[in-house]
């Protein structure tokens, strides 16, 4: 089954730091480009960051510019975000997604056809 | 950037026709895409390319969009739909994603 695994959420301090992971399976990740997506508890979803297969191109949002970086290990097909200088507003979900390929895909971000199920961070003293 | 508006809720009884909008104050040269979202769930890719249906999501799922309003319309809605419906686009040259607020679908 095609799927993505995220891990490495958890409790952490204001201002530290933490790194998230997204594991692939039953897809080559290199085909296809990711995003970064977070929902804090009872709101809306909250595009982070893209990176495209190569990782030649990388977008990120406002909110995270500067702070967040993303990353993969396309031989591991798995895909990171370093999270520095955290905020208790960056308590969130935090969702790997792929970008859709084929004739979906337009360049950029664009539809996200696979998500994973999430990793909770929680930004608090 | 753009911003994506959504009515916060909508109710239909069983069987009729569930209509959410989403509107922007200017939405460039990219599609709109469709999440559902049920609670405790990762999102679920209803539409993409404004009104292409993926593999596996029911007919009864259709999109439009039309200058800056972009519908999500189910036919015939089930019980199962009730969740939270997200639109999603981007910028002109698809460097920055924008979810809108979510709309609660209730059936009664």
């Amino acid at each position: 089954e095609v799927q993505l695994v995220e891990s490495g959420g958890g409790l952490v301090q204001p201002g530290g730091s933490l790194t998230l992971s997204c594991a692939a399976s039953e897809f080559t990740l290199s085909h296809y480009s990711m995003n970064w997506v977070r929902q804090a508890p009872g709101r809306g979803l909250e595009w982070l960051s893209y990176i495209s297969g190569s990782s030649a191109t990388i977008y990120y949002a406002d909110s995270v510019t500067g702070r967040f970086t993303v990353s993969r290990d396309n031989a591991k097909n798995s895909l990171y975000l370093q999270m520095h200088s955290l905020r208790a507003e960056d308590t969130a979900i935090y969702y790997c997604a792929r970008n859709c390929g084929g004739d979906c895909y337009l360049g950029g971000v664009g539809a996200l056809d696979i998500w994973g199920r999430g990793t909770m961070v929680t930004v608090s003293s | 950037s753009s911003e994506l508006t959504q009515p916060p809720s909508v109710s239909v009884s069983p069987g009729q026709t569930a209509r959410i909008t989403c509107s922007a104050d200017a939405l460039p040269n990219q599609y709109v895409y469709w999440y559902l979202q049920r609670p405790g769930q990762a999102p679920i890719l209803v539409i993409y390319k404004d009104s292409e249906r993926p593999s596996g999501i029911p007919e009864r799922f259709s999109g439009s969009s039309s200058g800056t309003t972009a519908t999500l319309t189910i036919s015939g809605v089930q019980a199962e739909d009730e969740a939270d419906y997200y639109c999603q686009s981007a910028d002109g040259s698809g460097t920055y994603g924008v979810f809108g607020g979510g709309t609660r679908l209730t059936v009664l």
